[in-house]
């Protein structure tokens, strides 16, 4: 079983405000990523880093940011939330991929709600 | 083209059915090989992986790869009601991202 957290796991909030998404991991990979995933479609790359201190955005454009100071914990932030970016946020973390590739581990998700 | 195309179903059997899911890739470059089971409102988990052509099993789970054919299946044998989730093939290259495919939803009903 993979240990990656996010939280909240559920949120509701109003347009314009400041939100966070928190993700941490305890096995000490160095990669971890942001997807975003609309119910029963497919996952978007938003932000990926390869460790401390290197962020990178993903295949999706995305209004949010992302910050990576210690390795186990990569906050997603949104500066201000509009109905548009309500969706699923899946974080997942994976070891420096090597000659066989890699094996991402996800968190269970973060639902948003923008109003 | 997308470089993982999935056919997004949904799929529905009954329950005890053989179950046959499918991806293609078009880079012949892409060596390792993961499925992943994502049920309603949670994340992903990771399935089976495997590197090379062949077989792999797991209880009831069979993952194939022809790469001659750039063809990915997972078979379910025996399929209960728990199996009922979206199914996502996962590719990488070596030392590239994984690329996902769109996900296959599956129903097995009783």
């Amino acid at each position: 079983e993979a240990d990656i957290y996010q939280t909240p796991r559920y949120l509701v909030i109003g347009t314009g405000k400041k939100i966070t998404l928190e993700c941490s991991q305890t096995m000490g990979h160095d990669k971890m990523y942001w997807y975003q995933q609309d119910p029963g479609m497919e996952l978007h790359l938003i932000h990926y880093s390869y460790g401390v201190n290197s962020t990178e955005k993903g295949d999706l454009s995305s209004e949010s940011t992302v910050s990576r100071i210690r390795t186990e914990h990569f906050p997603l932030t949104l500066e201000s939330a509009r109905p548009s970016h309500t969706s699923q946020y899946l974080c997942a973390s994976s070891k420096i991929a090597g000659p066989k590739g890699e094996t991402q581990y996800f968190g269970p998700g973060t639902r948003l709600l923008v109003l | 083209q997308k470089e993982v195309e999935q056919d997004p179903g949904p799929l529905s059997v009954p329950e005890g059915a053989i179950v046959s899911l499918n991806c293609t890739y078009s880079n012949s470059a892409f060596q390792y090989f993961m499925w992943y089971r994502q049920y309603s409102r949670k994340g992903p988990e990771l399935l089976m992986y495997t590197y090379s052509s062949g077989n792999k099993e797991d209880g009831r789970f069979t993952a194939q790869v022809d790469k001659s054919s750039k063809y990915i299946s997972l078979f379910i044998r025996d399929s209960q009601p728990s199996d009922s989730a979206t199914y996502l093939c996962a590719i990488s290259g070596g030392y590239n991202k994984l690329i996902f495919g769109a996900g296959t939803r599956l129903a097995v009903h009783p």
